[in-house]
């Protein structure tokens, strides 16, 4: 079956602009995460999503926000980038319940320039 | 806070040398413990997990883990490493004290296998 497909692969934003970035989960995932892996700060949990609802979330500022639709797409917006923002951002999707495995995307490379 | 820890960020094996990578966790309560791979311009990939039950648990292309109560700690080991097995790792734990999926990841350690 298909993996968690991710769009665009890569992005590159002025400063001040902002961003959206797309994630296809697993088909029968109802679970979607963002992560940011930056080299300084490695793998950092934004938020994840469940049933269209935002579970937990991480420390991050406010400036990112994510959504979830009903078939369980979901997409990440980051507004007034800043060049701190440059990462790769990773999508993963997980079964319904707690503490399941996640299966993640190939990523989307962020540049803030 | 809640944290995990990987010891070696760096580590340069030659082939057929024994591999282990430790992994520690300040955690309290119940966790679930994962070991993820990233090969060079891959996305990240299970290599194994454990929930409950047996505390060796094995998964692919040969690795295991221990997890060890007593000291927090989840340790990645594999007997013989193979140049394919140049990649970072990640030790990744689920506290089940909150609901959903949240991974807190270790730094990471690089692994260059030489030929």
């Amino acid at each position: 079956k298909a993996g968690v497909t991710q769009t665009p692969r890569y992005l590159i934003k002025t400063r001040g602009q902002q961003v959206t970035l797309s994630c296809s989960p697993i088909s029968g995932h109802r679970s979607v995460s963002w992560y940011q892996q930056t080299p300084g700060q490695g793998l950092q949990f934004l938020f994840e999503y469940f049933s269209e609802t935002q579970r937990n979330k991480g420390n991050f500022p406010g400036r990112f926000s994510g959504r979830q639709f009903s078939n369980s797409r979901s997409e990440m917006n980051v507004s007034t980038l800043e060049l701190g923002d440059s990462a790769l951002y990773l999508c993963a999707s997980s079964l319904f319940g707690d503490g399941n495995e996640a299966f993640f995307g190939q990523g989307t490379r962020l540049t803030v320039v | 806070a809640q944290s995990v820890s990987q010891h070696n960020h760096h580590v340069i094996l030659s082939e057929a040398a024994s591999l282990e990578l430790g992994c520690n966790y300040s955690y309290g309560g119940t966790v679930n413990l994962f070991w993820y791979v990233q090969y060079p311009g891959q996305h990240l990939q299970l290599l194994l997990k454990y929930f409950s039950g047996d505390p060796l648990v094995k998964g692919i292309k040969g690795f295991e883990a221990e997890f060890i109560k007593s000291k927090f700690s989840f340790n990645l080991r594999k007997p013989s490493v193979q140049w394919s097995d140049t990649a970072e790792y990640f030790c990744a734990v689920n506290s089940l004290k909150r609901a959903g999926n949240m991974l807190t990841f270790g730094g990471g350690t690089r692994l260059m296998v030489k030929p």
